[in-house]
């Protein structure tokens, strides 16, 4: 079956550590997104790609880093200069960006940071 | 600049009651209008939308939502509510040729028995 697979699904992070999420799709989608959930703010975009070795800022990208050297692959780095990493953190894709097209979401990773 | 407003942040309804889940939204173009379903630590669903066809857009497991310019709400409903329909609701906007989504702070149901 085809979709996005995160892992790992809970992760936990010491202060001053740089942590790596994955985030896998075999939907051939262009475009790819990370989106951080927290309780009652809906999902804030971090990063998006439209397209391999390409990728741009959403609306909260400091403190995390990203690459998109495959099609199918777009990790996210949540680096120590996150001061509040603590977050559900989703990963996304669709056909191509555009509006027209929906997305298709992974199950999350949550991370805590200890 | 588009925004969208989720006007409840908890809803809930007797199991075999109709649903009902309001967003407005907020857009200078012709927007694309979305509902996702999230259920607890999953990722999001999508349950229907809207692209500038018919008005009123059916979706899966029984949702539908209405499209109303005049009114700039694209609220979601259901005939008769059932246990499994909890879970917290995204409305999301997009305006054409843009990357981005918009989403709502959400919606959360509850089923009770």
């Amino acid at each position: 079956d085809g979709g996005i697979t995160q892992s790992p699904k809970y992760l936990f992070r010491k202060e001053g550590q740089n942590v790596t999420l994955s985030c896998e799709q075999n939907l051939n989608h262009d475009a790819m997104y990370w989106y951080r959930q927290d309780p009652g703010q809906g999902l804030r975009l971090i990063y998006y790609s439209q397209i391999v070795n390409d990728f741009q800022k959403g609306d909260i990208a400091e403190g995390y880093s990203v690459s998109r050297e495959k099609k199918e692959s777009f990790p996210l780095t949540v680096t120590s200069a996150q001061k509040n990493p603590t977050a559900f953190y989703l990963c996304a894709s669709s056909i191509a960006s555009g509006t027209n097209y929906g997305y298709t979401f992974g199950s999350g990773t949550r991370l805590t940071v200890v | 600049a588009q925004s969208v407003t989720q006007l409840d942040s908890h809803v809930s309804v007797s199991e075999g009651t109709p649903v009902l889940l309001r967003c407005n939204y907020s857009s200078s173009y012709s927007p694309s209008l979305f509902w996702y379903v999230q259920h607890p630590n999953k990722g999001l669903q999508l349950l229907l939308k809207y692209t500038s066809a018919a008005t009123l857009v059916k979706g899966i497991n029984g949702f539908e939502a209405e499209f109303k310019k005049s009114e700039t709400s694209f609220h979601l409903t259901k005939p008769s509510a059932h246990m499994s329909d909890a879970a917290e609701y995204f409305c999301v906007v997009s305006d054409t040729g843009t990357y981005k989504y918009i989403f709502g702070t959400g919606t959360r149901l509850k089923v009770l028995a």
